[in-house]
This record gives structure tokens, C-alpha cells and sequence, in this order.
């Protein structure tokens, strides 16, 4: 049974950093690509970034370019996503998504980790 | 402003019809695979339609969804009270090179 379980959400000033972590289990983590996808409070979903199978390919949202970065650690099948210079419009709900087929095929989906940027 | 555009909202009765319309361009609909997850209130999304038409195990074939072209639409029959959701359309943009979705739909069954 595949399990995508996100934490490190939490209040953090604007200008601060957060590193959200995704412990996946039940599926052979290194042959999927990863993803992080957000949500923020009564709004759509938002694509953050994608991570290949072997690391070897990285991409970001126009918005987190060069502020966050997504990674991930075969060894602990996990999934981190390291945000810098946090600013308000980054408050939202983390999802940690695993590609299940080409054309984001988003078939599993953690629970999502809550994060605010507020003074 | 969302990438692939949707309606806001849709309705309809218990037991009847209703399709939620998609509308992107050459560089994600009319180049890839279209998805859709649905979304119940306080819970994350859950993909209901993969590859435009195929459903994931568990999802009832009241769920269906087609392509053609740069629009794609879902398709959601017999409709019950536990179908209100936020349902979204999502798939790959080449020339953003990002994932992309629609706004989403809120569906309310009257």
C-alpha cells in the first residue's frame, strides 16, 4: 500500500526557510518521479516541482524558481522540499505526489503539511 | 490565472448527468495525457481519470472522461450527493516545462 506522508509544515516568518520532508513507502521509490504540489487556503492547486527518477532532472514553478529546491534521499525513500525566503503567497498546503504515468499523472497523493508565512 | 481554463461552477440534480469542460492549448492538452482528480472537502486530491479516459482501479464507471484536441472533458453519471467536489484537470505544458491545472469545478448536486 503506497503511503506519502508529509511533515515540517508550520508558522514561519516572511524571509525565513522551511524544509518539508516526505517519508514514501509501499512502492519502489526509485522508479517514480516525485513531485510537490500546493494548495493555498480556498484556491486551486499549484505545481511546484518535479523530481526525475534519478535525480537527474529538477524543475520548478515560475514562482519558487530559485527559492525553493526539491530533493530526495534514496537510502530514506524520502522526498524533501528546502524553501528559502519565504513570502506570504507561499502559505499553503504541501502535497507530496507521486507520478504514476506520463502527463503528471498524479496517482498518490500525501495528506498534505500546512505551511504559513506570517509576521 | 490558471493555465488550463474550467468553469467555476456546475449542478445538477440526484441521478442525472453532468460534464466539466477543460480548455488548454498545442503545448499541454494537445500534446499529452489529460488527468482529473476529484477533491471532497478537507481531503486531498484523489486521481479519478488518467491517460483522458482510463480509470484508476475502485473509480465507479459513472466516472469518464474523453479528449479531443486542446479540450478535454470529464463526465459524471448517476449523479449522488457524495459527488460534490472540487474536481480539477491537470497534465504537462512543454513550453512552461511545469506541471500545470485548471481552476477547478465545484460541482453541487441540488
Amino acid at each position: 500500500q503506497v503511503q506519502l506522508v508529509e511533515s515540517g509544515g508550520g508558522v514561519v516568518q516572511p524571509g525565513r526557510s522551511l524544509r518539508l520532508s516526505c517519508a514514501a513507502s509501499g512502492f519502489s521509490f526509485t522508479s517514480y518521479a516525485m513531485h510537490w504540489v500546493r494548495q493555498a487556503p480556498g484556491e486551486g492547486l499549484d505545481w511546484v516541482a518535479v523530481i526525475s527518477r534519478d535525480e537527474s532532472y529538477v524543475h520548478y514553478g515560475d514562482s519558487v524558481e530559485g527559492r525553493f529546491t526539491i530533493s530526495r534521499d534514496i537510502s530514506k525513500t524520502t522526498l524533501y522540499l528546502e524553501m528559502n525566503s519565504l513570502r506570504a503567497d507561499d502559505t499553503a498546503v504541501y502535497y507530496c505526489v507521486r507520478e504514476g504515468g506520463a502527463g503528471c499523472r498524479f496517482d498518490n497523493w500525501g495528506q498534505g503539511t500546512l505551511v504559513t508565512v506570517s509576521s | 490565472q490558471s493555465v488550463l481554463t474550467q468553469p467555476p461552477s456546475v449542478s445538477a440534480a440526484p441521478g442525472q448527468r453532468v460534464t466539466i469542460s477543460c480548455s488548454g492549448s498545442n503545448s499541454n492538452i494537445g500534446k499529452f495525457h489529460v488527468s482529473w482528480y476529484q477533491q471532497l472537502p478537507g481531503t486531498a486530491p484523489k486521481l479519478l481519470i488518467y491517460d483522458n479516459n482510463e480509470r484508476p482501479s475502485g473509480i465507479p464507471d459513472r466516472f469518464s472522461g474523453s479528449k479531443s484536441g486542446t479540450s478535454a472533458t470529464l463526465g459524471i453519471t448517476g449523479l449522488q450527493t457524495g459527488d460534490e467536489a472540487d474536481y480539477y484537470c491537470g497534465t504537462w505544458d512543454d513550453s512552461l516545462s511545469a506541471g500545470v491545472f485548471g481552476g477547478g469545478t465545484k460541482l453541487t448536486v441540488l
